[in-house]
This record gives structure tokens, C-alpha cells and sequence, in this order.
């Protein structure tokens, strides 16, 4: 079992829908939660960090977490064509490296 | 604020030959990461660097990889020889302080293909 599991998609929505993505993982030890968002040919970019259960809101982002569950997702309201991009989770312990889901392509449709 | 540097953009190379990857830093970040990324997966970290130190690089293949820091600044990543499972986008980031708190901010990665 791969310590993060991210559905790859590709994923494909209406503009103005809303979208969710999701991602499992094994090491309870993980403490800290990231989502990256990274366009073609492009480096990843910080779109969300949070270290604790529950909602975190940000525009139209919103990150989720729940560590009893091992799972992580991040919302997108109102999903625009700029928000078509692959999203990368990622996680860490307060004392180990960062690890990177595999991503989940999006395509949003004007 | 400038961002992360990285050269070349795009590489071609024969198995077995060499090849190296320059980085250079936002001004000021003392740390300084090479990450992997083989397509459809996510980045892999190969060695983060606090100044001129090594601080991680258990997942460099070092039998065949090799970086370098030397004056805390920009950093050089090496390949020889080369494999065709090397073919990858390789990523720079650097943070301020590598502090489980401090974002990291990534260059455009080098996409290297060894054919």
C-alpha cells in the first residue's frame, strides 16, 4: 500500500461546478496537510496548508481533514477554466520529508 | 521577487551519458530541495540542503546522482551516468528556513529524457 492514494482522473467539470479531491493515506504520524497546484510544464504552487481536523476555508478553496478517516480533500466552488491544473496532496510528520500524492488531473469546461 | 531559477528547461541525452541540473535560490532561503517527478506521479525528494549542508538524502541514488551546495547559494544536481528510468522532470524549491511551517516555492524543473 502506497503511504498516499490519489485518485488520477482525469477529472473533467462544467465551469461553475464544484469539485472534490481526494486523498487517502496509511501513516497515522502525518501531522501536516498540504494541496499543490501545478500547471502543465509548470512547478507546484501552495493552495492550501493545515495541521489540524476539520474545515479550512480560503475563496473558493475549502480543505477538509480527517485524521480518525486518514483522508484529506480539497473543494473547489465555482470552478473556472484557470482552475484547470493537476492537484498534488501532500503530507508530512514534524520530522520527516514531504510526501507527495500522485495527483488528479482536472480539466474545467467553459 | 524573483523565484526559483532552473536550467536548462528541457534535456536530451543517451543512456549512460552524463548530465547536470543548475538551481538557483530565492535570495535568502537557506534551504534548498531536488525533487523528481516521474510523469503521473508525484515529487519525489531526492536531497534537501540547510545552507551548505546535507540534511536528507536518502532517496538519492548515489551510486549515480550526486549534488552539490558549496557556497550556500545555488546548487548543482548531477547524473552519470544516466538511465532511461532517469527520464523525469527535475524540480528546485527552496523555503526560508525548511521549518514544518515554512512554504516551499518551486522552480519550473528541468524535463530531462534519456533515450
Amino acid at each position: 500500500q502506497k503511504e498516499v492514494e490519489q485518485d488520477p482522473g482525469p477529472l473533467s467539470v462544467p465551469e461553475g461546478a464544484i469539485v472534490s479531491l481526494n486523498c487517502t493515506y496509511s501513516n497515522s504520524a502525518f501531522q501536516y496537510f498540504m494541496w499543490y497546484r501545478q500547471y502543465s510544464r509548470k512547478g507546484p504552487e501552495l493552495l492550501m496548508y493545515t495541521y489540524s481536523s476539520g474545515n479550512k476555508e480560503d475563496g473558493r478553496f475549502t480543505a477538509q481533514v480527517d485524521k480518525s478517516s486518514k483522508y484529506i480533500s480539497l473543494f473547489i466552488r465555482d470552478s473556472q477554466p484557470s482552475d484547470s491544473a493537476t492537484y498534488l496532496c501532500a503530507m508530512k510528520t514534524s520530522y520527516d520529508k514531504v510526501i507527495f500524492g500522485p495527483g488528479t488531473s482536472l480539466s474545467v469546461i467553459p | 521577487e524573483a523565484g526559483v531559477a532552473q536550467s536548462p528547461r528541457y534535456k536530451i541525452i543517451e543512456k549512460r551519458q552524463s548530465v547536470a541540473f543548475w538551481c538557483n535560490p530565492i535570495s535568502g532561503h537557506a534551504t534548498l530541495y531536488w525533487y523528481q517527478q516521474i510523469l503521473g506521479q508525484g515529487p519525489k525528494l531526492l536531497i534537501q540542503f540547510q545552507n551548505n549542508g546535507v540534511v536528507d538524502d536518502s532517496q538519492l541514488p548515489k551510486d549515480r546522482f550526486s549534488a552539490e551546495r558549496l557556497k550556500g547559494v545555488d546548487s548543482t544536481l548531477k547524473i552519470q551516468p544516466a538511465k532511461l528510468e532517469d527520464s523525469a522532470v527535475y524540480l528546485c524549491a527552496s523555503s526560508l528556513d525548511g521549518g514544518v511551517h515554512t512554504e516551499a516555492f518551486f522552480g519550473q524543473g528541468t524535463r530531462l529524457t534519456v533515450v
